[in-house]
């Protein structure tokens, strides 16, 4: 079975430039998450997805960042316009739908690791 | 207040030994989960074991086994006859009933090196 496919896996650019990345979840799996992970620390939440609703992005920079997963599969997150400290690792995640079970489990695609210079 | 603590930044261990990485977590909820993930250089976070707050056993998972003490609010994770691959960033976190969302509260992590 694939697992969370991410592309890019690197991405530089000057700030003020857009960038996007783009999520493939895992086959079944109708929960998408976006995480940012900055250098040194633990993955923060930016955003959850349930099929094709947004169901939490309280911690989604909605100024500069935005998301979409059209059709309930793939998913794009974009930052326009990037900013230094930007720079980090963006994970994306995905689980079976969540059933309220605490041990729900979820898979992460590899990432992409940002630099904006 | 930080939700989860892991205090060591990194560890060390030679091969074959066992190595324990500590997590403390803060919650009021006392129905809760516990997680450890790892995370290789190549990026992914690859989950190891789980707890339930309401688990009456340690939860163990091949090498790896969780030991939780409740009344401290500890689950540290004990990692046995460590092997080279083994070397990776680790990461506790924490789900919290009451707030009926799947959302994972991580830590900042404990770097571990196996050496031969």
């Amino acid at each position: 079975e694939a697992g969370v496919v991410q592309s890019p896996r690197y991405k530089i650019i000057e700030k003020k430039q857009p960038v996007a990345f783009w999520c493939n979840p895992i086959s079944g799996h109708n929960t998408l998450y976006w995480y940012l992970q900055n250098l040194g620390q633990g993955p923060e939440l930016l955003i959850r997805y349930e099929n094709e609703e947004a169901v939490d992005d309280s911690q989604l920079p909605k100024d500069r960042f935005s998301a979409e997963r059209l059709k309930g599969v793939d998913s794009t997150l974009k930052i326009q316009p990037a900013e230094l400290g930007d720079s980090a690792v963006y994970l994306c995640a995905s689980s079976l739908d969540w059933d309220r079970a605490l041990s729900n489990e979820q898979f992460f695609g590899p990432g992409t690791r940002l630099t904006v210079l | 207040a930080q939700k989860i603590t892991q205090t060591q930044p990194g560890m060390f261990v030679q091969e074959k030994e066992a190595v324990t990485l500590d997590c403390t977590y803060d919650t009021s909820d006392p129905s809760y989960g516990l997680f450890w993930y790892k995370q290789p250089s190549s990026g992914e976070m690859i989950f190891l074991i789980y707890q339930g707050s309401y688990d009456q056993q340690n939860a163990t998972e091949g090498r790896y086994s969780l030991n939780f003490q409740k009344a401290r609010k500890s689950a540290n994770l004990v990692i046995s006859a460590s092997q080279l691959g083994d070397s990776a960033m680790y990461f506790c976190a924490m789900r919290e009933e009451v707030y009926n969302t799947d959302k994972l509260i991580f830590g900042t992590g404990t770097r571990l090196q196996v050496f031969p």
